[in-house]
């Protein structure tokens, strides 16, 4: 299986606290992506990283890439009640016409 | 904005049922993909199509078919529904470089 892995499965923080998840892969990719997704619902796109990128910054999210390692990391900083959702990474792998699903995080952010 | 759309958001049927879940963009995407979430396991492509009439199977495609008569629409055809099937079903549009998702649909085949 291709499929990529996150960690935490479950993370469980307080409103304005910085909130970090990791990917890590198993293949040379074109791009990784980090997708949202609130409970019961389809998946929403949140930032795309090329495998040349090492950094990228889009609002309160970080992304980060570490190729040599296979491996990303998502920061959300000073996070909100509203950012409560299942987050997943995705890569584009080389040579494979499709993106491939990490198993995801649970962020929970209480009030 | 995309919008992607399927036809129901909960979907009950009896084991051995035909089961049509259909999907519909809005965007003029040549790509299109059905994907099912199972609690840890992620997202699992089951069929993806890059043009009309084409198909390509993902990594699951036992038990399902697919038809892409037009370029807006990607069926996914559950031939003989049965309870392993019970699962949230996620339809996308796009490519490699960003998808669009639609609502899903929670199937339960009891």
């Amino acid at each position: 299986s291709q499929q990529g892995e996150e960690d935490p499965q479950a993370l469980s923080i307080q409103e304005g606290e910085n909130a970090t998840m990791n990917c890590s892969y198993k293949t040379s990719i074109n791009n990784l992506q980090w997708y949202r997704q609130n409970s019961g619902r389809g998946l929403v796109h949140l930032i795309l990283i090329r495998s040349n990128e090492r950094e990228k910054h889009s609002g309160r999210l970080r992304v980060t890439l570490d190729t040599s390692k296979k491996s990303s990391s998502l920061l959300i900083t000073a996070s909100r009640a509203a950012d409560t959702a299942s987050y997943f990474c995705a890569t584009d792998p080389v040579g494979f016409q499709k993106l491939v699903f990490g198993t995801g995080t649970r962020l929970l952010v209480s009030p | 904005d995309v919008k992607v759309t399927q036809s129901s958001r909960y979907l009950v049927k009896r084991t051995g049922e035909k089961v049509f879940l259909e999907c519909v963009q809005d965007m003029d995407h040549e790509n299109m993909f059905w994907y099912r979430q199972d609690p840890g396991l992620g997202l699992r492509l089951i069929y993806f199509s890059y043009d009309v009439k084409m198909k390509e199977k993902g990594d699951i495609p036992e038990g399902y078919s697919v038809s892409r008569e037009k370029k807006e629409r990607f069926s996914l055809i559950l031939e003989s529904a049965s309870t392993n099937q019970t699962s949230m079903y996620l339809c996308a549009s796009g490519g490699a470089g960003k998808q669009y998702f639609g609502p899903g649909t929670r199937l339960t085949v009891t």
